[in-house]
């Protein structure tokens, strides 16, 4: 079955410091693989996505996430945290057989420490 | 301007009301779809709609639920009689074309008391 995990439910980093969130997924064919974020009361901002070709992808907010498929991982990074990145983080995998849809991962809560 | 536009942000609802929660895509979005997040839960997939008719559907949505794109602008979720576990935040998606990706509105908050 296709599925998306975050094994982090709560990260808290220090501002400043490099950030990684990660996401596996499980799915038989390649997958389109999306990060989204969510600041309190807010929707699901897009960061970034993977489609295919270069697996290092850069995103918004200075965000970058790579596809390993050996390890079927998509994790996040930021190389330094802001306090404005205090948010739930979702991984997503878009299904391409079928009828499209996202599966979303449980979601990460980042803490940013002052 | 945003890509997708929810309305109301939120609302509650008594228990066996019907609700309508509406979104307004901008014009070029050909697929839709509904999401909903339990507090503290993860994003689940609900319907998705093209052509004006149902794609797939989720299991969640049973015969309480229906979509329609009345007037080709307006995309709305009915919930008939909302139940205590109707309780959610509610995000319309939508997208130019199959298998990109999709921008999500800000959501509806839908409490049912």
């Amino acid at each position: 079955a296709q599925s998306v995990t975050q094994p982090d439910i709560h990260i808290t980093v220090s501002e400043g410091a490099s950030l990684e969130l990660r996401c596996n997924y499980s799915y038989g064919a390649t997958p389109y693989l999306f990060w989204y974020v969510q600041s309190p009361g807010q929707g699901l901002q897009l960061l970034l996505k993977y489609f295919s070709g270069d697996t290092l992808v850069q995103g918004i907010k200075g965000f970058e996430a790579e596809f390993k498929r050996s390890q079927s991982s998509f994790n996040l990074r930021k190389p330094s945290v802001h306090w404005s990145d205090a948010a739930e983080y979702f991984c997503a995998v878009g299904t391409t057989s079928g009828t499209y849809k996202y599966i979303f991962g449980t979601g990460t809560r980042l803490k940013v420490l002052a | 301007e945003p890509e997708v536009t929810q309305t109301p942000s939120h609302q509650v609802t008594q228990m066996g009301q019907e609700v309508i929660l509406r979104c307004v895509p901008i014009s070029n979005h050909l697929y839709f779809y509904w999401y909903r997040q339990i507090l503290g839960q993860k994003v689940e997939f609900l319907v998705s709609f093209y052509n004006n008719e149902i794609s797939e559907k989720s299991e969640i949505f049973d015969d309480q639920f229906s979509v329609e794109r009345p007037d080709g602008s307006n995309f709305t979720l009915k919930i008939r009689s909302t139940k205590l576990e109707d309780s959610a935040m509610y995000f319309c998606a939508a997208s130019t074309e199959m298998n990109t990706e999709a921008f999500f509105g800000q959501g509806t908050r839908l409490t049912v008391v």
